[in-house]
């Protein structure tokens, strides 16, 4: 089975500033995609970046960019010039699954509690 | 708006009780994935339907049961509940044609007293 870790429960970051957020994952597969979701205090997940594993470029969203290391298992995202409407909960998530046939939703990462301080 | 609705958004009852809760995916999604969040337990994956048929289950309860209707819709039925059920239920849907992102609603937060 696929797992996704996220090793930083909690991160702080001044307004303005860049902070990366960490995202490990495991999987056999070869055909999968990887994502970011922030979940503010709202709690709704709204996805903030995706990566399809075939690409080599690495995904870039206006502030937010991701560092995929396939071979390392290693997703990573950068918040650059951190604003206060940032901070939220933020899990990394895994979703695959056609090769191996059941569930092909999402596998998520405990998450990572961003704070920014003004 | 994610386009994914699920209703009711707060809920609150008691143990032994029995509760549905509704979703309705996005125009056009054939996928409804179920997830429960809670405190301890992070995002746990429940029960997935693909066209109106079961297509896997994850971490779903005996007392957990789902069903999508010929409209897509599908709901959620939590029965004997325990204290333990009190936690945030997503529901989020996709076409299912690839493996690009799923579409959350705001979910349905129970609190089991």
């Amino acid at each position: 089975a696929q797992t996704v870790t996220q090793s930083q429960p909690e991160m702080s970051v001044q307004e303005a500033e860049t902070v990366t957020l960490s995202c490990t994952y495991d999987t056999s597969e070869s055909d999968y995609y990887l994502f970011w979701y922030k979940q503010p205090p709202s709690r709704q997940m709204i996805l903030v970046i995706r990566q399809e594993a075939y690409k080599q470029q690495n995904a870039t969203e206006n502030r937010f960019s991701v560092n995929f290391q396939k071979a390392a298992k290693s997703f990573s995202l950068k918040i650059s010039d951190s604003q206060l409407g940032d901070a939220a909960m933020y899990f990394c998530a895994y979703r695959g699954g056609y090769s191996g046939g059941g569930a092909d939703g999402l596998t998520f990462g405990k998450g990572t509690h961003l704070i920014i301080q003004p | 708006d994610s386009g994914v609705t699920q209703t009711p958004k707060h809920l609150i009852t008691a143990t032994g009780q029995r509760v549905t809760l509704r979703c309705s995916p996005r125009s056009g999604d054939l996928s409804v994935y179920w997830y429960q969040q809670s405190l301890d337990q992070g995002l746990q994956f429940l029960i997935q339907y693909y066209n109106g048929e079961e297509r896997a289950k994850g971490n779903i309860l005996e007392r957990f049961s789902a069903q999508q209707f010929p409209d897509l819709h599908s709901e959620l039925n939590l029965s004997s509940l325990e204290l333990g059920d009190s936690a945030l239920y997503f529901c989020a849907s996709t076409r299912g044609s690839s493996l690009r992102e799923l579409f959350f609603g705001e979910g349905s937060r129970l609190t089991v007293l």
